[in-house]
């Protein structure tokens, strides 16, 4: 069965500073892998994904994230943290061959301090 | 293009009644999954709908049933509510088939008393 765990529930940055949030993963598969994020009363939207045609996934607003498979890990990155990003991220690894049937770990809030 | 949409945003309910959730899903995507995430935690795996037929479901009770609609739009039915089914409930929508992404609702608020 597949899992994925987010290591810490909160982050805190201060403004312009690194963003990283960790993610490892379970799978008996080669597995997809993805980052969302929920900004408050909101849906979930995705950052990036990992299908395998390369270890480091580019994303939207500035995110990365880096497959490493002997580490088991998907962690995001960001260079330069914004007040805009604070929110609560999700990492999810699916092994149906693309987006569906999810499975996610419980979430990291990010707080980003002015 | 139209996003996913949800309806109601919200609601409350009596333990014990029964509730239906809809979803309206992107245009041309044939593809709706369900997901229950309660406070605090991460989305979890409802069930999917794939051209009207069910296509996979997670560790949820038969309780919890769905339908999908010729035009792909999508009801989820929660019968005797539990307090524990107080949750968010997502609606994604997407291609079938791999590298596709899920384009997710802004989901319905329900709360059990």
């Amino acid at each position: 069965a597949q899992s994925v765990t987010q290591l810490g529930s909160h982050v805190s940055v201060s403004e312009g500073a690194l963003v990283l949030l960790r993610c490892n993963y379970s799978s008996s598969v080669p597995p997809y892998l993805f980052w969302y994020v929920q900004y408050p009363n909101q849906g979930l939207q995705l950052l990036l994904k990992y299908t395998s045609a390369a270890t480091l996934v580019k994303g939207i607003n500035g995110f990365e994230a880096e497959f490493k498979k002997s580490e088991t890990s998907f962690h995001l990155t960001k260079p330069s943290a914004h007040m805009s990003d604070a929110a609560e991220y999700f990492c999810a690894v699916s092994d149906q061959g693309g987006s569906e049937k999810l499975v996610f770990g419980k979430g990291t809030k990010l707080t980003v301090n002015p | 293009e139209t996003g996913v949409t949800q309806s109601p945003t919200h609601l409350i309910k009596t333990r014990g009644q029964q509730v239906t959730l809809r979803c309206s899903s992107q245009s041309g995507h044939n593809t709706v999954s369900w997901y229950q995430q309660a406070l605090g935690q991460g989305p979890q795996f409802i069930f999917q709908y794939y051209r009207e037929e069910e296509n996979g479901r997670g560790n949820f009770p038969p309780r919890f049933s769905g339908l999908q609609f010729p035009n792909y739009s999508s009801e989820l039915n929660v019968n005797a509510l539990e307090l524990d089914d107080s949750a968010l409930y997502l609606c994604a929508s997407s291609l079938p088939g791999g590298y596709t992404e899920a384009f997710f609702g802004q989901g319905t608020r329900l709360t059990v008393v």
